[in-house]
């Protein structure tokens, strides 16, 4: 069974700061990957995804996600957030038809 | 569009009770999806419908039967709540293979 490993639990930022999420996942096979955001309140939306093509993926509101297949990782960043950025972060892996989800990073962006 | 719709939103049980929760979506998607939501846990998947007339287990299947009603509907029933199912329910949909988008969730409460 695949398993996705997020690093962080909590990551607290304060406004104009880089952020850098890791995820990691365990499956040896072809896999699409994935970052959901969930805003206070709110339900999963999707930020960005990789299913095949440059590593270097691009996504809303200013997010990106590096695929390195050696490492088995799929890192979010974003080069300056903002107070609205502050959310719940979740990588996500699919083969076939199924997602597991990281269980989540946390981001407080201070103003 | 709504996209993907659930009811309800809130809904509080006590012990041994029974309840549905409702799933619609308007994209003709193949596959829809349940996943409940716990803090530090991510989402975890519960039953998944890959296609009209199939069902299959997920993560965490045990307390939860499903419905695919039709094409647009799919159903989750709690039969004899537990305190152990309070979480937040999430339904999602997808074509196959393609990312899967969320619902608003139900919370439930189970006392």
């Amino acid at each position: 069974a695949q398993s996705v490993s997020q690093h962080n639990h909590h990551v607290i930022l304060s406004e104009a700061a880089s952020l850098e999420l890791g995820c990691n996942y365990s499956y040896g096979g072809t896999v699409n990957l994935f970052w959901y955001v969930q805003y206070p309140g709110q339900h999963l939306q999707l930020l960005l995804k990789y299913f095949s093509g440059d590593p270097l993926v691009k996504g809303i509101k200013g997010f990106e996600a590096e695929f390195i297949k050696s490492k088995f990782s799929f890192n979010l960043r974003k080069p300056s957030v903002q107070w609205s950025d502050t959310a719940e972060y979740f990588c996500a892996v699919s083969n076939d038809y199924k997602l597991s989800f990281g269980a989540g990073t946390t981001v407080t962006v201070r103003a | 569009n709504a996209g993907v719709t659930q009811t309800p939103k809130f809904q509080v049980l006590k012990t041994g009770q029974s309840m549905t929760l409702q799933c619609a979506q308007d994209m003709n998607h193949n596959s829809m999806y349940w996943y409940r939501q716990d803090p530090g846990m991510g989402l975890r998947l519960i039953y998944y419908s890959a296609s009209e007339g199939t069902t299959d287990k997920g993560e965490v299947p045990n307390g939860y039967n499903v419905s695919r009603l039709n094409k647009r509907e799919f159903s989750l029933r709690l039969e004899s709540a537990a305190p152990s199912q309070t979480s937040v329910y999430f339904c999602a949909s997808s074509g196959y293979g393609d990312t899967q988008y969320f619902g608003p969730g139900t919370r439930l409460t189970v006392l």
